[in-house]
């Protein structure tokens, strides 16, 4: 079936300092890759999305690009602020063949950002 | 726009006990989907909704059930609630094609006495 595998966290560090959240997938066929991420006591934003191989992502200074032939979907981002505390999840959708919308989440990784 | 609401956003029940929870969806979103969010378990999916037809069910047993009406918005109900049913339940919604994102509400918070 369907798995995301994300990197343990808490992931502590310090303000502008340099993001990667790993994450592997494992599906069959195409799925669709989206990075979601939770603030305390809200439910889930959607943070970027990229729908096919070689695709980027990009928001808010976020990046990730789904690499078919890594299966990966690494989270990037090139200075951090206070304000991008959160936890952050790796996520997947079958392609568009009897897909649906059902979402198959990573563990989550918690990323604190300190002054 | 409106996003998708949930209610009640808190809710304390007792073991065997049954709960009802509503979702609201985006204006024009067909497609509802329900998710349950433990510390132990994670994000799993429960089942989606698409004009008013279950479209997909996870693995959870038959006391998780829900539905559509006709104007989207959508009701799970949890029959004879066991202590381990507490956590976070997530609503979200979509226009309907696969190619569309999801938008979340905020989320009932259900915890089991």
């Amino acid at each position: 079936g369907n798995s995301v595998t994300q990197m343990e966290g808490p992931v502590t560090l310090s303000e502008e300092a340099f993001l990667t959240i790993n994450c592997t997938y494992t599906a069959t066929g195409y799925p669709s890759l989206f990075w979601y991420v939770q603030y305390p006591g809200e439910g889930l934003q959607l943070l970027l999305k990229a729908t096919k191989a070689d695709d980027k992502g990009s928001n808010k200074g976020f990046e990730a690009t789904y690499r078919k032939e890594t299966t990966s979907f690494h989270l990037e981002k090139g200075s951090v602020q206070v304000s991008d505390s959160a936890v952050y999840f790796c996520a997947l959708r079958r392609g568009l063949t009897g897909g649906g919308n059902k979402l198959t989440f990573g563990t989550g990784t918690q990323l604190k950002v300190e002054l | 726009k409106a996003g998708v609401t949930q209610t009640p956003r808190y809710l304390i029940k007792t073991r065997g006990q049954q709960v009802t929870l509503s979702c609201s969806p985006i204006s024009g979103h067909r497609s509802v989907s329900w998710y349950q969010q433990t510390p132990g378990q994670g994000l799993q999916f429960l089942f989606e909704y698409f004009s008013e037809t279950q479209r997909n069910k996870g693995n959870f047993p038959g006391r998780f059930s829900g539905r559509q009406f006709s104007n989207s918005r959508s009701e799970m109900n949890v029959s004879t609630l066991e202590l381990g049913d507490s956590a976070l339940y997530l609503c979200a919604s979509s226009i309907g094609s696969s190619n569309q994102p999801q938008h979340f509400g905020d989320g009932t918070r259900l915890s089991i006495l």
